[in-house]
Parts: structure tokens; C-alpha cells; sequence
């Protein structure tokens, strides 16, 4: 089965760019969904179609999605951020892949 | 405004049966898919399945496949999720989110979640 890896936790300064990777196998050749999820709350759509963003996600959330690995980058990254960051694809075109999740601390 | 509304907390006992639901209002509900996702107690997102309420076309991930049913209600904008014999490992919360269309579109609106607890 298809499989989206990415690192369990990134640490970033306030105000610094943070780098969340999601690896898959020709993932460039699907799209690549973010999701952020806060500590007792419902995941929230932050990036679509590899490079999306949904009305009221601020811009300094960017994707990108070449190769094997998609990207979400965060400029400027706030205490706000904090949290919980998935990725997403499809597999077919009825599997739908989460990757594992990324922690994101704010230092 | 789209919302889903999923039904509240669940505790319930191994063996026993279960069904949560997830109403939808604010769009037309059988122009978009219905996903459930379930998230085990500190751990990462699962797709369990997700179903088109349009002709309640049904797809299942291979991990729950005849573990779960998927069903929906057009007369009453809500999709379903049951179990016939709960497990204590069934103990999670469960999201549903809509979505366009299978590959492309993102799953832009999630219920609040439905805490299931499974527990002699």
C-alpha cells in the first residue's frame, strides 16, 4: 500500500521558516493536501492541490510538491502555529494516505 | 455556511453495536463526499471509508473493511457511521469531512469529532 512519511517533529524559532517534508513514492504525480491540527480540534485544510490556499489561510503558508517529496513551508512562523501538521494524497482513486504527522514546536 | 454536525460522546461496553452520525447543512449534501477518519487516542489521522450520498457509492479503506458500515440518509442531509461488536481498540475519535471530488479536492469541512470509548 501506498505510503506518505514525514518527520515526527520540527523545531523552529519565532519569526523563522519552518520545513515540514512528505515523502511518497512519485508523489509529484499526485495531489498533495495540509492539514493542521490543533490539541483538541479539528483538522483544518491549510494547503490543496500541492500549492493551494484556502480562503483565510494567511500567506505564509506555501507548498510545493516535486519528486518524491511535497513541502509545506511556513514564513515567518508564530507561537500561534504550534501543532499538528498532516499531509495527504490519494493512493487511487478511492484510498486516501495520511502521513503520520509532524509536531511543529515553536521555540 | 457549510457545517457538519457530528453526534455526541459514546461510551460503550466490547461487543455492544454503534452508530454516530454526521448532519450536514449549508450545501447540497449530495453533491459532495462524506470521509470518516479516525484518530486513536494521541496518534496520527486514518481514512476509514468515505461514501457519495448522491447513489450511496461506498469505498472502504483495506484496514476496516467489514469492521465498519458506511451508510447515508439524503431525506435527512446525514451520513453514518456503526459498528456491530465494538472493540476496546475501536476507542478513538472519529471525524467525518466533505469533499468535491476523489483525487483532487481537498477535504475542506470537518465535523467536530465524536469521541467513541470502548470499555468493560
Amino acid at each position: 500500500s501506498y505510503e506518505l512519511t514525514q518527520p515526527p517533529s520540527v523545531s523552529v524559532s519565532p519569526g523563522q521558516t519552518a520545513s515540514i517534508t512528505c515523502s511518497g513514492d512519485k508523489l509529484e504525480d499526485k495531489y498533495v493536501s495540509w492539514y493542521y491540527q490543533k490539541p483538541g480540534q479539528s483538522p483544518v485544510v491549510i494547503i490543496y492541490q500541492d500549492n493551494e490556499r484556502p480562503s483565510g489561510i494567511p500567506e505564509r503558508f506555501s507548498g510545493s510538491n516535486s519528486g518524491n517529496t511535497a513541502t509545506l513551508t511556513i514564513s515567518g512562523t508564530q507561537a500561534t502555529d504550534e501543532g499538528d501538521y498532516y499531509c495527504q494524497a490519494w493512493d487511487t482513486s478511492t484510498n486516501v494516505v495520511f502521513g503520520g504527522g509532524t509536531k511543529l514546536t515553536v521555540l | 455556511e457549510v457545517q457538519l454536525v457530528q453526534s455526541g460522546a459514546e461510551v460503550k461496553k466490547p461487543g455492544e453495536s454503534l452508530k454516530i452520525s454526521c448532519e450536514a447543512s449549508g450545501y447540497t449534501f449530495t453533491n459532495h463526499w462524506i470521509a470518516w477518519v479516525r484518530q486513536l487516542p494521541g496518534k496520527g489521522l486514518e481514512w476509514v471509508g468515505i461514501i457519495y450520498p448522491y447513489d450511496a457509492d461506498t469505498r472502504y479503506s483495506p484496514s476496516f473493511q467489514g469492521q465498519v458500515t458506511i451508510s447515508a440518509d439524503k431525506s435527512v442531509n446525514t451520513a453514518f457511521l456503526q459498528w456491530n461488536s465494538l472493540k476496546a481498540s475501536d476507542t478513538a475519535m472519529y471525524y467525518c469531512a466533505r469533499f468535491k471530488q476523489t483525487e483532487i479536492h481537498p477535504f475542506d469541512y470537518w465535523g467536530q469529532g465524536t469521541l467513541v470509548t470502548v470499555s468493560s
